[in-house]
């Protein structure tokens, strides 16, 4: 069984600010690690698909980071705005079988006005 | 809109009833998932189709029966389920299982089982 952790579990953020949050993962047999954001009544939406150790990728005020070695991704979102909302979700898929996703329980951020 | 869209959004059904959850993609994909999130929980997948043939199931029981006609539809037939079945379920398509690239996600269903 693959264990994928988020934390923290929430976060109330003053709009404006900047925050970030965190994704584990195994250390062994990576293949890739997708983030993805979910809003409340819509459908989570692909925010990165990462893939090598060492990546930064960035889409506006948000970028993620990622460790292969030592199994962690880090998410960053810079100026805070109401529209970030939303529940944050890490998906692992390891190299070793079949190559399906193994999603977190997500960071639920909440932007305050 | 992601082009994946599911019908119905919310269903509420007895123990001893039949239903079917369908998904369509209008995005040319040639996989196809059905999720579980039950509260509290991660996302679960529990089928995977690629190229209209099932791949991936996940240890679910057999009272939940996923059919995949073509490409572009999936449908998940639930028969005599649980209280414990209640939760959303997701659909998801891409292109080529197996590879690294992102899901796109339908809305889901909300499903309460009395």
């Amino acid at each position: 069984i693959l264990n994928v952790e988020q934390s923290p579990q929430s976060l109330h953020v003053q709009e404006g600010d900047s925050t970030n949050f965190t994704c584990s993962f195994p250390s062994s047999n990576f293949y890739a690690l997708h983030w993805y954001r979910w809003e409340t009544a819509k459908s989570p939406e692909a925010l990165f698909v990462m893939t090598l150790n060492g990546d930064e990728k960035k889409k506006g005020r948000i970028s993620a980071t990622l460790n292969t070695k030592e199994g962690y991704s880090y998410l960053y979102i810079k100026g805070s705005q109401p529209e970030d909302s939303a529940t944050y979700l890490c998906a692992f898929i390891s190299n070793f079988g079949n190559e399906k996703l193994t999603f977190g329980t997500g960071t639920r951020l909440t932007i305050i006005p | 809109e992601t082009g994946v869209t599911q019908t119905p959004r919310h269903l509420v059904m007895g123990m001893t009833n039949k239903k079917s959850l369908k998904c369509e993609q209008h995005l040319g994909h040639n996989a196809m998932y059905w999720y579980k999130q039950s509260a509290k929980k991660p996302l679960e997948l529990m089928f995977v189709y690629s190229l209209e043939e099932r791949v991936e199931n996940n240890s679910v029981p057999s009272r939940f029966s996923p059919e995949c006609p073509n490409s572009s539809h999936l449908f998940l037939h639930l028969h005599t389920l649980q209280p414990e079945d209640s939760a959303l379920y997701l659909c998801a398509s891409s292109q080529g299982h197996g590879r690294a690239g992102e899901q796109f996600f339908g809305p889901g269903t909300r499903l309460t089982v009395l």
